[in-house]
């Protein structure tokens, strides 16, 4: 079956500092792969999706990179802010959605 | 943008009654919902498609019997915990998609259910 692997350790980062989040998959590579943003007790929100065929997409401070060979794709936040601080999902896209378990990213001052 | 709201964000409820959890897309129609729980420091993991105006799909080990899902109207799709158990405490969070799959999915805000 499919799997995610997300680095389940926090990261924590200094404010202004480029935050690179990791997504390893096994198996097929899916026709796109999503990121979603969750914070404590909420629900994920939407953030970027990049589809096989993109090798990179990009949205004001975020970038998201997806190479089918090694089976990954790297989350990019430049310039991070605590507001950034959240958890990070990594959710790939086959006949229903599978989520990683997320990277809880944390920015500080 | 799309919204989907999701009602009560928090329930305790006593072993053996049942709970019931809303989810609406308050601005656009949704043929499809879905509901997903969570269990602490773990993934979402899908429990069941809601179709409107037909029967929902289960994810294999998910009792359809206990999770009763109802999906009248393009607006709104419930989910009732039938007699349930200090197990069933859980997240339960639905999603809808607005534009189709590859725009990406808006979830609710999530039910934080509590069975004493």
């Amino acid at each position: 079956s499919q799997k995610i692997e997300q680095n389940s350790e926090a990261l924590n980062i200094q404010e202004g500092k480029t935050a690179t989040l990791t997504c390893n998959y096994t198996n097929y590579s899916p026709a796109y792969l999503q990121w979603y943003r969750q914070d404590p007790g909420r629900g994920p929100v939407f953030l970027l999706l990049i589809r096989e065929n993109e090798k990179e997409k990009r949205k004001e401070r975020l970038k998201v990179t997806f190479d089918t060979t090694l089976k990954q794709s790297l989350f990019h936040i430049t310039a991070s802010q605590p507001a950034d601080s959240a958890t990070y999902l990594c959710v790939l896209n086959t006949d229903k959605l599978i989520f990683g378990t997320g990277t809880r990213l944390q920015v500080f001052p | 943008g799309a919204v989907v709201s999701q009602h009560p964000s928090w329930v305790i409820c006593k072993s053996g009654t049942s709970v019931k959890i809303e989810c609406r897309s308050l601005d656009f129609q949704a043929t499809t919902m879905f509901w997903y729980r969570q269990f602490p420091k773990q993934s979402l993991m899908l429990m069941a498609t809601s179709n409107e105006g037909s029967k929902a799909t289960y994810e294999q080990g998910v009792e359809k019997d206990k999770f009763l899902i109802n999906h009248a109207s393009l607006t709104l799709s419930t989910l009732t915990v039938t007699s349930a158990h200090p197990e069933d405490s859980s997240f339960y969070i639905c999603s809808a998609s607005y534009q189709g799959a590859d725009y990406g999915y808006t979830f609710g805000s999530g039910t934080r259910l509590t069975v004493v």
